[in-house]
């Protein structure tokens, strides 16, 4: 069974510092794995997949296969970057689900 | 083009009773998928829907059912409803065809007293 670990549930950096959020999984076949993010009242929005190899708002995303990681990182944290960070593994085979991680709330101090 | 859609935002029910969520959604999308989002557990998938078919079911019991229509919208039914059912129900849409990006809509806030 796959399994998406975020082991930080609050990340507090100041404004203009860099920002690593953690991701770890478990899945026997070929991960296709996501980013997504829930501002405050607002919908669960994606901000990154892998398979783009995309950076958006300063985020990117590397996925590690031999440490099973596909951290969050940004070199500069704003203000508006504070949110719950979820990272999610979208498993295939005619399954297609997505499993998350429990989130990261990323607070960025001013 | 428009996002997904719930409705209605927000219930209140009581324990043993049934509710019906709804879910509309992106245009030419034809998989929606289901999940709930509680504290405790987190985001936790129900089921999805393809072309009116369930391909998938998560681990919830057979209280939650669901279903699909031919314009692709889709419903979830829970029935003989518990306190612990209270929670935000999330419907995500997506092409469908393999592994595509899910789109979320805004969800419905469930409360059971």
């Amino acid at each position: 069974a796959q399994r998406v670990t975020q082991p930080e549930k609050l990340l507090s950096v100041f404004k203009g510092a860099p920002v690593e959020l953690k991701c770890n999984y478990s899945y026997s076949g070929s991960p296709e794995l996501f980013w997504y993010v829930q501002y405050s009242r607002q919908r669960l929005q994606l901000l990154l997949r892998h398979i783009s190899r995309e950076s958006i708002k300063g985020f990117t995303a590397d996925l590690n296969k031999g440490e099973t990681s596909f951290h969050l990182k940004k070199p500069f944290a704003q203000e508006e970057d504070s949110a719950m960070y979820y990272c999610a593994l979208l498993s295939g085979a005619g399954s297609y689900q997505l499993t998350f991680g429990k989130g990261t709330k990323l607070s960025v101090i001013p | 083009k428009a996002g997904v859609t719930q409705t209605p935002r927000y219930l209140i029910k009581t324990r043993g009773q049934q509710v019906t969520l709804s879910c509309s959604p992106i245009s030419g999308h034809r998989s929606v998928s289901w999940y709930q989002q509680t504290p405790g557990q987190g985001l936790q998938f129900l089921f999805e829907y393809f072309s009116e078919t369930q391909r998938n079911k998560g681990n919830f019991p057979g209280r939650f059912s669901g279903r699909q229509f031919s314009n692709s919208r889709s419903e979830m039914n829970v029935s003989t409803l518990e306190l612990g059912d209270s929670a935000l129900y999330l419907c995500a849409s997506s092409l469908g065809a393999g592994l595509e990006t899910q789109y979320f809509g805004p969800g419905t806030r469930l409360l059971v007293l």
